[in-house]
């Protein structure tokens, strides 16, 4: 069956510290993968995309990895800070259709002062 | 505030009773979807319409659920003969054509339905 799984508990860290999210699916061949942040009560916003023929991506303090033989993706934050705290969603995504996505659960993510 | 907006932003409705959603995209964002979102789980594609045309449905949108975007501006998303079961949030996303595949998401609709 097709499944998106990402870390299904909180990641607790330290003030400081790099924050690595992982994001694995199954029986998917996506054209690209975002990941999306969501704070409770709002909508996701929209932080990062890679294309299936890129093995990374960076901005700022975020960086994003891609890995579509071992059908993973591995999303970090370094020098983390408290306002990072949110919950950390990541999206499957294919060209020639009309954009539409499918989500993990994502992942809530606690950074500690 | 040129961003998605939402309206309401939380509904409160009895079970078999009929609700309807907006949704106002960006501006120039020709693509318009809904998803639902329950507590604990990432958004559920519904539906995507591209202009004023509902060009995709998922399985999910059963037959009580009709959505329109008649003027390829705004939104409506209609559940009718609510069930417990609707109850989650409502989330509305554009974007533009081309390469950039973003998503820009309101800030949703809460429904509950006693």
């Amino acid at each position: 069956s097709q499944k998106i799984e990402q870390n299904s508990e909180a990641l607790n860290i330290q003030e400081g510290k790099t924050a690595t999210l992982t994001c694995n699916y199954t029986n998917y061949s996506p054209a690209y993968l975002q990941w999306y942040r969501q704070d409770p009560g709002r909508g996701p916003v929209f932080l990062l995309l890679i294309r299936e023929n890129e093995k990374e991506k960076r901005k700022e303090r975020l960086k994003v990895t891609f890995d579509t033989t071992l059908k993973q993706s591995l999303f970090h934050i370094t020098a983390s800070q408290p306002a990072d705290s949110a919950t950390y969603l990541c999206a499957l995504g294919w060209s020639g259709g009309y954009n539409k996505l499918i989500f993990g659960a994502g992942t809530r993510l606690a950074v500690h002062p | 505030d040129t961003g998605v907006s939402q309206n309401p932003r939380h509904k409160i409705t009895k079970r078999g009773q009929n609700v309807t959603f907006r949704c106002d995209p960006i501006s120039e964002h020709n693509r318009l979807y809904w998803y639902r979102q329950t507590l604990g789980q990432g958004p559920e594609f519904l539906t995507y319409f591209q202009n004023e045309a509902q060009l995709e449905k998922s399985r999910l949108l059963s037959d009580r659920f009709s959505a329109e975007r008649p003027k390829g501006s705004f939104s409506t998303l209609e559940i009718q003969r609510t069930e417990q079961g609707d109850s989650a949030m409502y989330l509305c996303a554009s974007s533009l054509p081309g390469r950039t595949r973003e998503q820009y998401f309101g800030p949703g609709t809460r429904l509950t339905v006693t």
